[in-house]
């Protein structure tokens, strides 16, 4: 069973860096791109960042260009998000989920989603 | 960026009742590389539809996506309670990879 259990979260303040982690389990992780979606409290879905199966191409929203930085080990079977200079704005819940295919090459949706984990900032 | 808006906004409902939901990109949607998702509250979000028109796995058949190049349906042909969610549509494989539209919300009338 494909499984998606993200971690990390929590309240930081303005400015604050936290680093969420997404492990995987029952599939083939180094064989699938990951992402990393956010929803902002009874907002909609906002895409943050991509990664490919083996870190080679690496996307970011405008929004998060510059201060997140996506990462994986696929020998751990996981994914990661470090999220520094934290702003307001960034409050939401961070969702982890999987390309639909192997090796899409950013032709996927996301068939596997985490629960979420809640990011908050403020002061 | 190709920017996905979605209509209405609400759809009021009657279990039983059929739901036409719309989604419109800014710019074509190459290979049709257009997805739906159902979200719950409290919940993630569900694949419902990709390739603009291929049921994801276990998604019941009342649940349908048409559309090409820019405007895109998703049908949902008799409204079970389960139904009444928010449905977002997506772009994939453009740049930016993934772009959600805002939502539209089945509320029961």
């Amino acid at each position: 069973e494909v499984q998606l259990e993200e971690s990390g979260g929590g309240l930081v303040k303005p400015g604050g860096s936290l680093r969420l982690s997404c492990a995987a389990s029952g599939f083939t992780f180094s064989s699938y791109g990951m992402n990393w979606v956010r929803q902002a409290p009874g907002k909609g879905l906002e895409w943050v960042s991509s990664i490919s199966t083996s870190a080679s191409f690496l996307y970011y929203a405008d929004s998060v260009k510059g201060r997140f930085t996506i990462s994986r080990d696929n020998a751990k079977n996981s994914l990661y998000l470090q999220m520094n200079s934290l702003r307001a704005e960034d409050t939401a819940v961070y969702y982890c989920a999987r390309d639909s295919g192997q090796y899409c090459g950013g032709d996927c949706p996301g068939d596997y989603w985490g629960q979420g984990t809640l990011v908050t900032v403020s002061s | 960026d190709i920017v996905l808006t979605q209509s209405p906004g609400t759809l009021s409902l009657s279990p039983g009742e059929g739901a036409t939901l719309s989604c419109r990109a800014s710019q074509s949607v190459g290979s049709s590389y257009l997805a739906w998702y159902q979200q719950k509250p409290g919940q993630a979000p569900r694949l419902l539809i990709y390739g603009a028109s291929s049921r994801a796995t276990g998604i019941p058949d009342r649940f349908s996506g048409s559309g090409s190049g820019t405007d895109f349906t998703l049908t949902i042909s008799r409204l079970e309670p389960e139904d009444f969610a928010v449905y977002y549509c997506q772009q994939y494989g453009n740049s930016p990879p993934w772009t959600f539209g805002q939502g539209t919300r089945v509320e029961i009338k």
